[in-house]
């Protein structure tokens, strides 16, 4: 089983400023990594898919980068709504996993 | 609009069955797989099972293996999650997910439900 890190679990920061999110896998996934947005009671939403392409209707400000073990998702400028839980996933093999999340908390 | 709604959860004694249905409309079901993802409340997502577009390709991670059974009806565009022998660490919401075109069980998840509560407990 493929396990997937994230890492920081709690990143504080302000809106405005620039998120970097790390999502490290145990084997090489190639480009197989997505990355979900989940607010607070809801179910989550797709981001990002094939580590770099966003989803429909996803704005611009959220980026993903990476290949092989090491993935990103970048959030250019914090928005208020941004301050949730962030989850990445990967679909290189059976059974697909998930990172532990990562929370985004105002400071 | 795609739309996903899931239905069948409620309270059920460990050993105890439920059995989940998800309707879907808004995009040609047999075209896609579907997935079941599960949360704990306050935790984490876990991928539970996937079926792919005609149901002829399915998966289980190993905790539900030989107690849970994914099926669909593509006449009928529903998915579902059939639970035996239910224990407490099954308690969780259960999403059901639309994944991409193709002939796997499982991917990326472009589309969900909002879930329905599954709690085990005596």
């Amino acid at each position: 089983e493929i396990v997937l890190t994230q890492s920081p679990a709690t990143l504080s920061l302000s809106p405005g400023e620039r998120a970097t999110l790390s999502c490290r896998a145990s084997q090489s996934i190639s480009t197989y990594l997505a990355w979900y947005q989940q607010k607070p009671g809801q179910a989550p939403r797709l981001l990002i898919y094939d580590a770099s392409s966003r989803a429909t209707g996803i704005p611009a400000r959220f980026s993903g980068s990476g290949s092989g073990t090491d993935f990103t998702l970048t959030i250019s400028s914090l928005e208020p709504e941004d301050f949730v839980f962030y989850y990445c996933q990967q679909r290189s093999s059976w059974p697909s996993t998930f990172g532990q999340g990562t929370r985004l908390e105002l400071k | 609009d795609v739309q996903l709604v899931e239905s069948g959860g409620g309270v059920v004694r460990p050993g105890g069955s439920l059995r989940l249905s998800c309707a879907a409309s808004g995009f040609t079901f047999d075209d896609f797989g579907m997935s079941w993802v599960r949360q704990a409340p306050g935790k984490g997502l876990e991928y539970v099972s996937g079926i792919n577009y005609n149901g002829d390709k399915s998966d289980y991670i190993d905790s539900v293996k030989g107690r849970f059974t994914i099926s669909r009806d593509n006449a009928k565009n529903s998915l579902y999650l059939q639970m035996n022998s239910l224990r407490a660490d099954d308690t969780a919401f259960y999403y059901c997910a639309r994944t991409g075109a193709g002939l796997l069980w499982f991917g990326e998840l472009f589309f969900w439900g909002q879930g329905t509560l599954v709690t085990v407990s005596s």
